[in-house]
C-alpha cells in the first residue's frame, strides 16, 4: 500500500501568514488522485483540494495545492481563524486510500 | 442537499458483531461509489472500505479484510458495513462518505459518523 508521511506534524502560526504543509508518498502515483481534507474538532473532515490542485466546491483561493510524483504541498497564503485545524492527505490512486497522519496547524 | 446519516453504533464485546448503515439523500445514489471510513479517538483517519455504485465491485484495508463486509441496497439509498470478529483497535467513529464519482475519485460528502466501541 501506499503510505503518506506528513509533515510536520504541527504547525504554530498566527493569523495573516502562511502555511505550508507537505505530504510524501512512499511511492510515485498520478498527482490526479490526491486529495487534501480540513477537520476541525468534533465534525467530519472536508474536501479542500482534489487532484493535487483543484480546489472543492465553495473553498477559498487562498487554499491551494500542488506537487507531483511523490511530492505533494497544501499552501494557505493567509491564514484566517476558521483555518486552525487538522489537514489530511490522501491518494485515491490504488487501493487501500490511504491516508497521511495528519498536520495540526495551530495558533501560536 | 446531499445528506449521509450513519446509524449502529454501539458497545459490542471483542469477538462480537455489529452492523452499520448509512442513509443517504440529496443525490441519486446508484451512481456514485461509496466508503466507510474511521477514526479512532485522538487518532488520525483511516480508510476503511469502498464500494462502486452498481456494489458490484468492493475494495478493503487490510485491518479489515475477511472481517468486515461492505454493501449497498440502491432501491433503500442506503449502505452497510457488516463488522465481524470485532477487536479492540476497532473503535473508531465510523464515517460514512460519497465518492465525488467513482470509486478513484475524492470523498466530497461525510456523514457526522456513528461511534463504536470494543471493549469487555
Amino acid at each position: 500500500e501506499i503510505v503518506l508521511t506528513q509533515s510536520p506534524g504541527t504547525l504554530s502560526l498566527s493569523p495573516g501568514e502562511r502555511a505550508t504543509l507537505s505530504c510524501r508518498a512512499s511511492q510515485s502515483f498520478s498527482s490526479s488522485y490526491l486529495a487534501w481534507y480540513q477537520q476541525k474538532p468534533g465534525q467530519a473532515p472536508r474536501l479542500l483540494i482534489y487532484g493535487a490542485s483543484s480546489r472543492a466546491t465553495g473553498i477559498p483561493d487562498r487554499f491551494s495545492g500542488s506537487g507531483s510524483g511523490t511530492d505533494f504541498t497544501l499552501t494557505i497564503s493567509r491564514l484566517e481563524p476558521e483555518d486552525f485545524a487538522v489537514y489530511y492527505c490522501q491518494q485515491y490512486d490504488t487501493s487501500p486510500h490511504t491516508f497521511g497522519q495528519g498536520t495540526k496547524l495551530e495558533i501560536k | 442537499e446531499v445528506q449521509l446519516l450513519e446509524s449502529g453504533g454501539d458497545l459490542v464485546q471483542p469477538g462480537g458483531s455489529l452492523r452499520l448503515s448509512c442513509a443517504a439523500s440529496g443525490f441519486t445514489f446508484s451512481s456514485f461509489a461509496m466508503s466507510w471510513v474511521r477514526q479512532a479517538p485522538g487518532k488520525g483517519l483511516e480508510w476503511v472500505s469502498g464500494i462502486t455504485g452498481s456494489g458490484g465491485s468492493t475494495y478493503y484495508a487490510d485491518s479489515v479484510k475477511g472481517r468486515f463486509t461492505i454493501s449497498r441496497d440502491n432501491s433503500k439509498n442506503t449502505l452497510y458495513l457488516q463488522m465481524n470478529s470485532l477487536r479492540a483497535e476497532d473503535t473508531a467513529v465510523y464515517y460514512c462518505a460519497k465518492f465525488r464519482h467513482y470509486i478513484n475519485t475524492p470523498l466530497d460528502y461525510w456523514g457526522q459518523g456513528t461511534l463504536v466501541t470494543v471493549s469487555s
